[in-house]
């Protein structure tokens, strides 16, 4: 069983609000990564990450930003929430070289 | 680059039907295959892999083998159940490079009707 956890499951705000979605694992992965999924179901990365100090962004453009301090932590922060914004966003992280990921169940964002 | 093609729509079935969702896929090098399943209202858990070819990935009564000469990668159950009710991905990852990084299709979304 995968110990991945993202926090909230769900949320809703207002627009112009600031929000960090919270990602953490305890499987001491390098690589970890943020995936937005439309309502048609596609996965689009938007973050990836191959361990502390490194971030690089995915094949979607996105106005959030991330941050990776610790091995286990990788928060996606939006500064100012629009309803374009409103989403459901994938944690995921593996192992170098295995290929297989796991996920978190997802925070689902709702910006009014 | 690399990128994975799965079949247009939803599926519908009944019971103890049988199901084939079809995936084919476009790497350069020698990429690993996966399907992941997604139920609703959760994230994405593996279900099955293959890292060569003419490997056959199952679990829980799925099965798919991975076959270079078709790039293909086609998901089977010969019986579902109302259970197996969910969204489905095929994926490649070409992990000779470590990057982890996986081409996922557009996801099926499977509905068993009881």
């Amino acid at each position: 069983e995968a110990d991945i956890y993202q926090t909230p499951r769900y949320l809703v705000i207002g627009t112009g609000k600031k929000i960090t979605l919270e990602c953490s694992q305890t499987m001491g992965h390098d690589k970890m990564y943020w995936y937005q999924q439309d309502p048609g179901m596609e996965l689009h990365l938007i973050h990836y990450s191959y361990g502390v100090n490194s971030t690089e962004k995915g094949d979607l453009s996105s106005e959030s930003t991330v941050s990776r301090i610790r091995t286990e932590h990788f928060p996606l922060t939006l500064e100012s929430a629009r309803p374009s914004h409103t989403s459901q966003y994938l944690c995921a992280s593996g192992e170098t070289g295995a290929g297989e990921l796991f996920f978190g169940e997802g925070s689902r964002l709702t910006v009014l | 680059g690399n990128s994975v093609t799965q079949m247009e729509g939803p599926v519908t079935l009944s019971e103890e039907a049988f199901l084939t969702i079809n995936c084919t896929y476009t790497a350069t090098g020698y990429p690993s295959l996966f399907w992941y399943v997604q139920y609703p209202g959760e994230g994405l858990q593996l279900l099955l892999k293959a890292t060569k070819a003419d490997d056959k990935g199952s679990n829980k009564g799925f099965e798919a083998t991975y076959r270079k000469e078709t790039t293909s990668f086609h998901l089977e159950k010969g019986s579902v159940q109302v259970s197996d009710s969910a969204v489905y991905f095929c994926a490649l990852s070409d992990g000779f490079y470590g990057n982890n990084r996986l081409a996922f299709g557009k996801g099926n979304q499977v509905v068993v009707i009881p």
